[in-house]
């Protein structure tokens, strides 16, 4: 079965601040797919980034960037110079390419961001 | 707003009543999925539609639990008999039906039961 970890549950930053959140991941699947959603206060959660278990390119989006290691099972996760609005719980999702279910999502159980001015 | 909507964002239950939740998923998305989140805690998997096919069930969902999305459209999710073990977040979220692409949240209905 699949799990995922985030052995962060909390961080504190002050603005400007990089902040990297650590993602581990448990799959049979050789195909597999891994998510970062943001849930602020609001509750809903917001899509971040997508990353095909075939594809280890690295990448940087604004002021998101993901390191992607196979080999360690880690996806983690970075917001480059923190603002206030970063503030909000992080979670990192994956989706196996064999289940049944479409894109069913198993979540890690999240890592709260606070971003100090 | 052509994103996910899910009815009521708030819900207060006695226990033993029967509540029903809406979500009106993004139109052109044929798979809907339902989520439970407790505090603190990541989201987990009850049920996934496929059109008007429910095409599988967690284990946490118990026989109280029921889920319809008739027409392939909105999809409504029952609890019957609420225990206080059911206050939660139920989120709601839908994707395209091809591909693995990402799944939309809607902003969830939050139970409690009292």
């Amino acid at each position: 079965a699949q799990k995922v970890t985030q052995a962060q549950t909390e961080i504190s930053v002050v603005e400007k601040e990089d902040v990297t959140l650590d993602c581990v991941y448990e799959t049979r699947d050789t195909t597999y797919y891994l998510f970062w959603y943001k849930q602020p206060p609001s509750g809903e959660l917001v899509f971040l980034i997508r990353r095909n278990s075939f594809d280890e390119q690295n990448e940087i989006s604004g002021r998101y960037s993901w390191n992607f290691q196979k080999s360690t099972s880690s996806f983690n996760f970075t917001i480059t110079a923190s603002q206030v609005v970063d503030s909000a719980v992080y979670f990192c999702a994956l989706s196996e390419a064999s289940g049944a279910a479409g894109n069913k999502l198993t979540f890690g159980g999240g890592t709260r961001v606070l971003v100090k001015p | 707003d052509t994103g996910v909507s899910q009815d009521p964002r708030h819900k207060i239950t006695k226990r033993g009543q029967n509540v029903t939740f809406r979500c009106d998923p993004i139109s052109e998305h044929n798979r809907l999925y339902w989520y439970r989140q407790t505090l603190g805690q990541g989201p987990e998997f009850l049920t996934y539609f496929q059109n008007e096919a429910q095409l599988e069930k967690s284990r946490l969902l118990s026989d109280r639990f029921s889920a319809e999305r008739p027409k392939g459209s909105f999809s409504t999710l029952e609890i019957q008999r609420t225990e206080q073990g059911d206050s939660a977040m139920y989120l709601c979220a839908s994707s395209p039906g091809t591909g693995r692409s990402e799944a939309f949240f809607g902003q969830g209905t939050r139970l409690t039961v009292v």
